[in-house]
């Protein structure tokens, strides 16, 4: 599968700030990625499906309004994490289907700090 | 929807002995199960996968088992060594035209290898 990065691999914010995460797929074009969350010595949580060039699909008892996701081009996905408040660190991952058989493959991870 | 269920959440064996770690599944509609190794702080690595038309996969030490019939799948790690250390998620999915739709994860498995 293609190189999945993300920026930045590690960020610490005050609560109420948000933060911005992006998540690209190099040398493959993504028409879907996502989005995942790990709390610590825990499971790979899906948050969304990012789609590009239209909205994303929230997994149930997740706040669109919160993580708003953009997915304006093949290569490039973004999660903002808005007002954020310590509850919401966390390691947060990306993934897309680049795998011949559409196999996910992740990107090395955020992991987000909110003080 | 999709449920998976993984046992056991540790698992510690002596290098050279053999490891198995088992996923039961409740969505017979899934038909695609892969299994991912995440180190420590990194991102979750594809090892292997299986596809429902097959029962059984090889990747050197490496093996995957499904059971349709019963809703559950295996991997069977041979011939350990510390490197193999880590935790191993399994989950499973749906696949349909165009890639395979999200994937559900087990809770891992936290294997320790001794030396």
């Amino acid at each position: 599968g293609a190189v999945v990065s993300q920026h930045p691999s590690w960020v610490i914010c005050k609560s109420g700030t948000s933060v911005k995460i992006e998540c690209r797929s190099l040398d493959f074009q993504a028409t879907t990625m996502f989005w995942y969350r790990q709390f610590p010595k825990q499971s790979l949580m899906l948050m969304a499906t990012s789609n590009e060039g239209s909205k994303a699909t929230y997994e149930q008892g997740v706040e669109k309004d919160k993580f708003l996701i953009n997915h304006a081009s093949l290569t490039l996905s973004t999660l903002t994490v808005t007002s954020a408040h310590p509850e919401d660190s966390s390691f947060y991952i990306c993934s897309d289907r680049s795998g011949r058989g559409g196999e996910q493959y992740f990107g090395p991870g955020t992991r987000l700090t909110v003080t | 929807g999709e449920n998976v269920e993984q046992h056991p959440s540790t698992l510690s064996v002596q290098e050279g002995d053999s490891a198995v770690i088992k996923c039961t599944y409740s969505d017979s509609a899934s038909n695609y199960f892969p299994w991912y190794k995440q180190e420590l702080g990194k991102r979750p690595q594809l090892i292997i996968d299986i596809r429902s038309n097959v029962g059984e996969k090889k990747d050197q030490r490496i093996a995957v088992t499904l059971n349709k019939t019963a809703k559950h799948f295996s991997l069977h790690i041979t011939e350990t060594q510390p490197e193999d250390s880590a935790v191993y998620f399994c989950a499973a999915s749906l696949f349909f035209s165009g890639g395979y739709n999200k994937l559900i994860f087990g809770a891992g498995t936290r294997l320790a290898v001794h030396p």
